[in-house]
């Protein structure tokens, strides 16, 4: 789709498997964390976020997983169905000394499901 | 509830000319945001805007300006347009401003492509 760019990592997955998509974030003052889809043609859709004072946020079929120590995060989407065939971008908001700053997008990953 | 709305969703521009892309938040929101989306460098914020008052910017040059009207709609203006500006521009909307857990929503984009 025109949304996608031309080199981005790419994970296939078979239908009814589990996916697990990483975003690196760069920042230690970040104090929250999005994970947005996206859909040829369409703008991101919010799936689900996490505020640094936790490690792990359960949503439908989702689930995101913070480690501090590393500044990784992943979403785990369970039982992937051909409909999840997106871009996945993870989204950091940095804190400074309460000051909330922008949103900042990692480069994407494309999730294409077999069926 | 209509969701935030953006237009035009396609552009052809030359270089040199100036574009405004409209977009209108979803009722009741009052923060408004705006990205530009390019392969090479993903989502990257522009500005936000929040009760007619510029709140953030990130860091692209003056010709790249907006401004919100007191119905919460807003506009981003790009003068002397750059084969470089061709890019989707995405405008995204919440309740609050973007500080905190204000999710937000995003519109399908606008096509610019600078000839």
């Amino acid at each position: 789709g025109e949304n996608v760019g031309l080199h981005l990592p790419t994970l296939s997955v078979q239908e009814g498997d589990n996916s697990i998509i990483n975003c690196a974030y760069s920042n230690s003052a970040s104090d929250y964390f999005i994970w947005y889809k996206q859909e040829s043609g369409k703008g991101p859709q919010f799936i689900i976020d996490i505020r640094s004072n936790m490690d792990k946020r359960q949503g439908q079929r989702v689930t995101v997983l913070l480690n501090k120590t590393v500044k990784h995060l992943s979403l785990q989407i369970a039982a992937t169905q051909p409909g999840d065939s997106a871009v996945y971008f993870c989204a950091e908001r940095e804190y400074y000394g309460g000051s909330q700053g922008n949103l900042i997008f990692g480069k994407g990953t494309k999730l294409s499901v077999k069926p | 509830k209509a969701g935030v709305t953006q237009t035009p969703r396609y552009l052809i521009k030359t270089r040199g000319q100036q574009v405004t892309l409209s977009c209108s938040p979803i009722s009741g929101h009052r923060s408004v945001s705006w990205y530009q989306q390019t392969p090479g460098q993903g989502l990257q914020f522009l500005f936000e805007y929040f009760s007619e008052t510029q709140r953030n910017k990130g860091n692209f040059p003056g010709r790249f300006s907006g401004r919100q009207f007191s119905n919460s709609r807003s506009e981003m203006n790009v003068s002397t347009l750059e084969l470089g500006d061709s890019a989707l521009y995405l405008c995204a909307s919440s309740l609050g401003a973007s500080g905190g857990r204000n999710e937000q929503f995003f519109g399908p984009g606008t096509r610019l492509t600078v000839l």
